[in-house]
């Protein structure tokens, strides 16, 4: 069946480090992607997303391109802020359902 | 109301013991889910309610699992006789539509129940 994988965290860098969390997919047809974050005591946000291939979603500095030779919707900051610290969740949408992926806690030392 | 409100947020049951567990969502999202999230795991798609329609129970994980909704409005998850590996944090979301039909809505997710079984 359908499903994404994200590498493991956690994921520790410094302050203005560049960022890149890996995803991939696996599915039938060409599924919508997205990232959503969840911030340390809230529920999941919606970070971008992207809804065919070569489209790149982007929002609050983070991007992500859909790359259907690889099937990789890889997310990327050029310059992270301790505020970026957070669970990010690599998914796909299929028959009306998301998918997600098991996250990565990226942690950002000041 | 503004967002998607779930209670309660934490809730400690004797194993054996049934809870309900409940979710408001957005006023006017016809599209509601429920996932499970273990700890160090993914969300777990459990069931999704789609205005009026049958619901999609495809991924409630026994007959213990139940749900709930009426029209567009609350929905209650309810699990019976608790086991020990239900404990996780039910997360309900709401969309205007479902994903499959507009995916550029994406989901607005509540803050969860904390479901801790003893």
């Amino acid at each position: 069946g359908d499903s994404v994988t994200q590498m493991e965290g956690p994921v520790t860098l410094s302050e203005e480090a560049f960022l890149t969390i890996n995803c991939t997919y696996t599915a039938t047809g060409y599924p919508s992607l997205f990232w959503y974050v969840q911030y340390p005591g809230e529920g999941l946000q919606l970070l971008l997303k992207a809804t065919k291939a070569d489209d790149k979603g982007s929002n609050k500095g983070f991007e992500a391109t859909y790359r259907k030779e690889t099937t990789s919707f890889h997310l990327e900051k050029g310059s992270v802020q301790v505020s970026d610290s957070a669970v990010y969740f690599c998914a796909l949408n299929r028959d009306d359902k998301i998918i997600f992926g098991k996250g990565t806690r990226l942690h950002i030392l000041p | 109301g503004a967002g998607v409100s779930q209670s309660p947020s934490n809730k400690v049951t004797e194993k054996g013991k049934d809870v309900e567990l409940r979710c408001d969502p957005i006023s006017g999202h016809t599209a509601l889910y429920w996932y499970r999230q273990r700890l160090g795991q993914g969300l777990e798609f459990l069931i999704y309610f789609q205005g009026n329609s049958a619901p999609d129970k495809s991924g409630l994980p026994s007959d213990r699992f139940s749900a709930e909704r009426t029209g567009e409005s609350v929905s209650t998850l309810t699990i019976q006789r608790t086991q020990q590996e239900d404990s996780a944090v039910y997360l309900c979301a709401s969309s205007p539509q479902t994903a499959g039909v507009s995916p550029n809505y994406g989901y607005t997710f509540g803050s969860g129940t904390r479901l801790t079984v003893v």
